[in-house]
Order: structure tokens, then sequence, then C-alpha cells
């Protein structure tokens, strides 16, 4: 079945360690996204790329940083500038037209301990 | 200030009952959202809409694009719908949505 695969579903961190989160999808969706959400506050957009080889940076962009080798490919990595990290990472995607909805992983809760 | 507002913020029914989330955004849309998140933290998408009315199953989104409103009802309601409804907009031809704070719905049996 198609769909997007994120892991792991859990990840502890140590201050001061970069990490890198997985998103795949066999969907053949040009776009993907990655999100933060915070206990009590709606998703918040990190980057997204349309295309490969290229992406752009969301709304809190700052300490987190994404690459696009492939199409069905697009980690994150939590950097150790990140102030915050400990969230729920969530990665979507979408078919170029948007004919049809969103389509999310199941997400990555990341601690930093 | 959230330009994507939802009300109410928590919904606590008995099952059957007849289930109204509603979403208001402050500027014309290309395209609305909703979205249901499970205690798990997936999230599926329940419908995109940009005029009108969608049904599939027992939920129904209704969108009023001059007052800039949405609803999504749920009929004859059950305890599987308990979750996080989040409603979300698309602005013109932005590549990105804009995501309401979530409505945190129990249904006990």
């Amino acid at each position: 079945d198609g769909g997007i695969t994120q892991s792991p579903k859990y990840l502890f961190r140590k201050e001061g360690q970069n990490v890198t989160l997985s998103c795949e999808q066999n969907l053949n969706h040009d776009a993907m996204y990655w999100y933060r959400q915070d206990p009590g506050q709606g998703l918040r957009l990190i980057y997204y790329s349309q295309i490969v080889n290229d992406f752009q940076k969301g709304d809190i962009a700052e300490g987190y940083s994404v690459s696009r080798e492939k199409k069905e490919s697009f980690p994150l990595t939590v950097t150790s500038a990140q102030k915050n990290p400990t969230a729920f990472y969530l990665c979507a995607s979408i078919s170029g037209d948007w004919h049809y909805g969103y389509t999310f992983g199941s997400g990555t809760r990341l601690t930093v301990v | 200030k959230n330009e994507v507002e939802q009300s109410p913020q928590n919904l606590t029914a008995q099952e059957g009952e007849f289930i109204t989330i509603n979403c208001s955004y402050s500027v014309g849309i290309s395209a609305l959202h909703w979205l249901q998140q499970h205690p798990g933290g997936g999230i599926v998408s329940l419908f995109m809409l940009s005029s009108g009315k969608k049904k599939h199953g027992r939920l129904i989104a209704t969108i009023n694009i001059q007052e800039k409103h949405s609803s999504l009802h749920i009929t004859a309601s059950h305890p599987r719908d308990s979750a996080v409804y989040i409603c979300a907009v698309r602005w013109g031809g932005a590549q990105k949505l804009v995501f309401g704070q979530g409505t945190r719905l129990t249904i006990n049996p």
C-alpha cells in the first residue's frame, strides 16, 4: 500500500547532538513537508520541498536542516542549534495538483534528555 | 493571532449525539482541509473542500465562502470518533497550509 513512513517512532537525544528523522513516501508525490507539533498548538511548518534538489524554509526553520536528493525521501536533521527540540514531528506529502488531500506519516516523538 | 480559529477547543459528548466543530479563517482561501489526529499522533485527511458540502459516512463537511467559515459534523457519534480534529487552509497558490489549533473531541459510551 502507498503511504508515508516515518522512523523512528520515538527518539531520545542528548543535548548538543544532531539527530536525523527519516521520511519516505511511495506515493510518487512531488511535494513533501515537515511540521512540528507542540502541546496546545497547531502544526507549524519547518521546511518544505516541491521538487527534488529544492526546498524552502517554513515558519520555524532555525536549528533544522533538510535535503531532497530523491523524490521519495525528505530527511530532517535537528541540529544542536535548535533551542527547544523536544516535540512531535510530522512529515506530509501531496501530489502536485493538490487534487487530493495531504497524506501524513505517523510521526516521530523526539525527546532531548 | 492565528489566522485559523477553531471552536470549541474541547468537546465532550455522549455516544449517539450530533457533533459540530467550527472553523473560521481571516481571508479568502483556495481550499480548506479537515484532518483527524488520533491519540497515537498519526493524522488522516478527512476532507478537502473549496465550496459547498462533502459527505463521507457519518462525517459531513460544509464551507461558506462568503462568511469564511466551515463546519465538520459527525452524526450518530461513537467513542471511536474520539480524536483531535484539525482545520487547515490554503491561500491562493501557496504551497503550504495554515493550521488551526485543533478541537479535542471525546465521545463517552
